[in-house]
């Protein structure tokens, strides 16, 4: 079975910091990989998506940005914080189509 | 997308059966049924999916409308630990898309 992690648990961060958040997926090849975020009492966003290496797609207009550099490696990016980007943020894979997601254990980022 | 609606909470005492209804009324004939539930502080976890016949697992069953406009998960005997939100979300194979609404709150009484 397909183990993700991800890093760090927690983080605060203020109001205009970059941030990056990694996610690898261990025990599989070709998973298609997905960041999503849950604000607080809210259900999950689905942000990003990619089906390769290199391939990306984005579901919501914003400050954000993915990057899969490696097939089990995704990345979610940004060059200025805001405090709306506050949240749970989780990294989850498929191993097909349409087949369950496996989640990993999320980032909860707090930012100041 | 198709829609879904779910109600907002529900509650059940333990060790009954709970019936977690779905209405997905403007799914497509090709989408499948899946069911997730997150725990608190926890992301989501899969529970079971399918696309026209009613399904079994360990955790739960799936039973599927005969007009697949609704579908109802189906836990035996409800524990603590399956206090949870639970998603019912309709996946468009080759769409790679997962589209989570509000969900169902189930409290689950001792």
């Amino acid at each position: 079975s397909q183990t993700i992690h991800q890093w760090p648990a927690t983080l605060v961060q203020p109001v205009g910091s970059p941030l990056s958040l990694e996610c690898t997926v261990e025990g599989t090849s070709n998973p298609n990989l997905y960041w999503y975020r849950q604000a607080a009492g809210r259900g999950l966003q689905l942000l990003f998506y990619s089906v390769g290496i290199g391939q990306i797609s984005s579901e919501v207009p914003q400050n954000l940005s993915a990057s899969r550099p490696q097939d089990r490696q995704f990345i979610l990016s940004s060059k200025k914080l805001l405090l709306s980007d506050s949240g749970f943020y989780l990294c989850a894979s498929t191993l097909g189509d349409p087949y369950e997601q496996y989640f990993g254990p999320g980032t909860r980022l707090t930012v100041t | 997308d198709a829609k879904t609606t779910q109600p907002n909470s529900m509650e059940s005492n333990e060790e009954e059966p709970v019936h977690l209804p779905c209405n997905h009324s403007t799914i497509s004939g090709t989408d499948y049924i899946h069911w997730y539930r997150q725990l608190p502080s926890q992301g989501p976890e899969y529970v079971i999916h399918g696309l026209t016949s009613n399904v079994n697992n360990r955790m739960a069953s799936l039973a599927i409308a005969e007009d697949r406009k609704s579908s109802t998960l189906i836990l035996h005997r409800a524990t603590l630990r399956d206090a949870a939100v639970y998603y019912c979300i309709p996946y468009t194979s080759g769409t790679y898309k997962y589209i989570f609404g509000t969900g169902t709150r189930l409290k689950v009484l001792a």
